[in-house]
């Protein structure tokens, strides 16, 4: 199966502030990755698919990038509404894995 | 607007099965691919398995080979998810999610619409 791992598993930040998630491949997964988000409760909401292409109706300050092994989401200026958790999903080999998460947290 | 409307929540007992019911409405059933995914109290997410809802063909991951059983019924536009066997490591909140690109293109299976998840704990 192919591993997916995030960093950092937590990140303390600020509203305002520019972050990043990193996700890592255990192998080439080319640019078949998906981010997600997911509130407490709640159901995950796709917001990246093929690695850099934004979902419908995903807020512009939302990207991605990468490709093969290592890939990044970013959100350019935080919203109170962005303090979640983020998932990264492979599904360029079956069985289709995502990461452990990473749990996005107010300072 | 596409839904997904699962059923309530459930407890069960060691070694019984459960069943849980995936509803869409908004968009062609048939059309699209239905995934199940499930997520252990505080855990990550846990993909299981995938069901074309036009012909009825299944995959799972290997894990749950032998122990879930994906259907649906076209007539009413419902996916279900039945998992035997149940052991208390299988208590988690159980998702569907529709696939976003439609069956007949290539299968990329990234989920645009998710159901309300549906906890199921497994207790003696």
């Amino acid at each position: 199966d192919v591993q997916m791992t995030q960093s950092p598993a937590t990140l303390s930040a600020s509203v305002g502030d520019r972050v990043s998630i990193t996700c890592r491949a255990s192998q080439n997964i080319y640019t078949s990755l998906a981010w997600y988000q997911q509130k407490p409760g709640k159901a995950p909401n796709l917001l990246i698919y093929k690695a850099s292409f934004s979902q419908r109706g995903a807020p512009s300050r939302f990207s991605g990038s990468g490709s093969v092994t290592e890939f990044t989401l970013t959100i350019s200026s935080l919203q109170v509404d962005d303090f979640a958790t983020y998932y990264c999903q492979q599904y360029n080999s079956f069985p289709y894995t995502f990461g452990q998460g990473t749990k996005l947290e107010i300072k | 607007q596409i839904q997904l409307v699962q059923s309530g929540a459930d407890v069960k007992k060691p070694g019984a099965s459960m069943k849980v019911s995936c509803k869409a409405s908004g968009y062609i059933f048939t059309d699209y691919y239905i995934h199940w995914v499930r997520q252990a109290p505080g855990q990550g997410l846990e993909w299981m398995g995938w069901m074309n809802p036009n012909s009825g063909d299944t995959n799972s991951a290997q894990k749950f080979q032998g122990g879930v059983t994906m259907t649906r019924d076209t007539s009413v536009s419902t996916a279900y998810m039945e998992l035997s066997g149940l052991k208390s490591d299988d208590t988690a909140v159980y998702y569907c999610a529709k696939s976003k690109l439609r069956i007949g293109l290539t299968h990329l299976p990234f989920f645009d619409y998710w159901g309300q998840g549906v906890l199921v704990a497994v207790s003696s």
